[in-house]
């Protein structure tokens, strides 16, 4: 069966400092894969999706990146955090034409 | 621009009483329409689909082209439906599904 994971679970990180959080699946290939935060009295927003290695989408500009290094892993990265970075960040993926997104357990991020 | 609205950030109803859970979208073309919930302590996971017209947990929604929506109803709440609830709008783009999700409206069942 399919599972996905998000590492880390929460993350603490002074303004300035650099972020990687990652998403890999398992039990599928050639995914689809989505990036969101889910911030307070903004609900669920899409950052990034990708429809294969290397093929990201970007939905707002602001200061994080994605990658997709390999088919079953996504990273979300940032050089410098700014304060309007914490949140709780979402991986999603879904088998490319069929109905449903899978969620991760997600990563509370919190900038100081 | 393609829009998911969900009016009410928190919906307050006892045992027993109906629920709506209401949700508007704005998109041109033909909409594929999702309820997913959000348990506490757990992941979120898919309520149900409009194309399904499935019940779930005693919950309906009907999508109602006309009036742009697809509220969330069921007859009798449970305090196990407690919850946060997210509308989502499926949409083909760029070569992928992508989903827009509307801000969520957080139920709780009063005993």
């Amino acid at each position: 069966s399919q599972t996905i994971h998000q590492w880390p679970a929460t993350l603490v990180q002074p303004v300035g400092s650099p972020l990687s959080l990652e998403c890999t699946v398992e039990g599928t290939s050639n995914p689809n894969l989505y990036w969101y935060r889910q911030a307070a009295g903004r609900g669920l927003q899409l950052l990034f999706y990708s429809v294969g290695i290397g093929q990201i989408s970007s939905e707002v500009p602001q200061n994080l990146s994605a990658s997709r290094p390999q088919d079953r892993q996504f990273i979300l990265s940032s050089k410098k955090l700014l304060l309007s970075d914490s949140g709780f960040y979402l991986c999603a993926w879904s088998p490319g034409q069929l109905y449903e997104q899978y969620f991760g357990p997600g990563t509370r991020l919190t900038v100081t | 621009a393609q829009r998911v609205t969900q009016p009410e950030k928190l919906l307050s109803v006892f045992k027993g009483a109906p629920v709506e859970l209401k949700c508007n979208y704005s998109y041109s073309g033909s909409p594929e329409l999702f309820w997913y919930v959000q348990y506490s302590r757990q992941r979120l996971q898919l309520l149900l689909r409009h194309i399904s017209r499935e019940s779930i947990k005693g919950f309906t929604a009907d999508l109602n082209k006309g009036e742009t929506s697809f509220h969330l109803k069921k007859p009798f709440a449970q305090e196990e439906d407690s919850a946060m609830y997210y509308c989502a709008l499926r949409l083909w783009t760029s070569g992928t599904y992508k989903y827009i999700f509307g801000t969520g409206t957080r139920l709780k069942v009063l005993a």
